[in-house]
């Protein structure tokens, strides 16, 4: 199966430690985005990349928060010294079909990884 | 700024029976895109449909229907003699190009349990 894959699904860590996730779109697909989901809410949108290039930034994104996604494969997310407010399953998620205004948003999840920050 | 509410936290049906889960949405934009995602208790996020705002024509796809209105910003998502295997939750997500890009804006989900 190619579909999106993350890793790892299971992430536990103490406070101030840093973490980072991968995650592996689909190989045709051009965009990637990274979201965050808390419990019994919906999943909150971080970063995407169109190919390499880092489009967009939330502003949820910290300055602790970097993601990357060198030659436009696999990305990155890391996050740096962890608080227990980043508990959260981070969810990547890959598109393709053209520019930033082409791309209507139907998008390919991974099963996300889950971070739990002691 | 694009928003998204479903209203309903929860719902629970007995098998078979109908049932619709609401979304109400906001944007200033005229081309905007509406969804539908399903997520099992596995976890990932499974497309189901996409409307575009100038088709308002309803959808039905076996027992899921979907009742676009743009006079009411809402695009509800009836499923018809609901399984246990419908349990999950659902979202409803809109993307436009209000932040030059589209990039879904999800609501905060409707968990449907479906007991048999």
């Amino acid at each position: 199966d190619t579909g999106v894959s993350q890793d790892p699904r299971h992430k536990i860590t103490k406070r101030g430690q840093n973490v980072t996730f991968r995650c592996d779109p689909i190989s045709e697909h051009n965009r990637l985005y990274w979201y965050r989901q808390t419990l019994g809410q919906g999943p909150e949108f971080l970063t995407y990349f169109q190919n390499e290039a880092q489009l967009e930034k939330s502003r949820l994104l910290s300055d602790r928060f970097s993601a990357e996604r060198p030659k436009g494969s696999f990305s990155t997310l890391e996050i740096q010294r962890t608080e227990q407010g980043d508990s959260a399953m981070y969810l990547c998620a890959s598109s393709s079909r053209g520019g930033p205004k082409q791309n209507t948003g139907e998008l390919f999840f991974g099963e996300g990884s889950r971070l739990t920050v002691l | 700024a694009q928003k998204v509410t479903q209203a309903q936290t929860e719902i629970s049906v007995v098998e078979k029976e109908d049932v619709t889960l609401d979304c109400v949405y906001e944007t200033r934009d005229t081309t905007y895109y509406l969804f539908w995602y399903k997520q099992p208790p596995s976890g990932e996020l499974v497309f189901l449909i996409r409307r575009n705002s100038f088709d308002e024509q309803n959808e039905i796809s076996g027992r899921y229907s979907w009742n676009f209105q743009k006079s009411t910003s809402s695009f509800n998502f009836t499923i018809t003699a609901s399984q246990v295997v419908d349990s999950a939750v659902y979202f409803c997500a809109l993307s436009d190009l209000s932040g030059g890009s589209y990039i879904p804006t999800f609501g905060r989900g409707t968990s449907l349990i479906v007991h048999p």
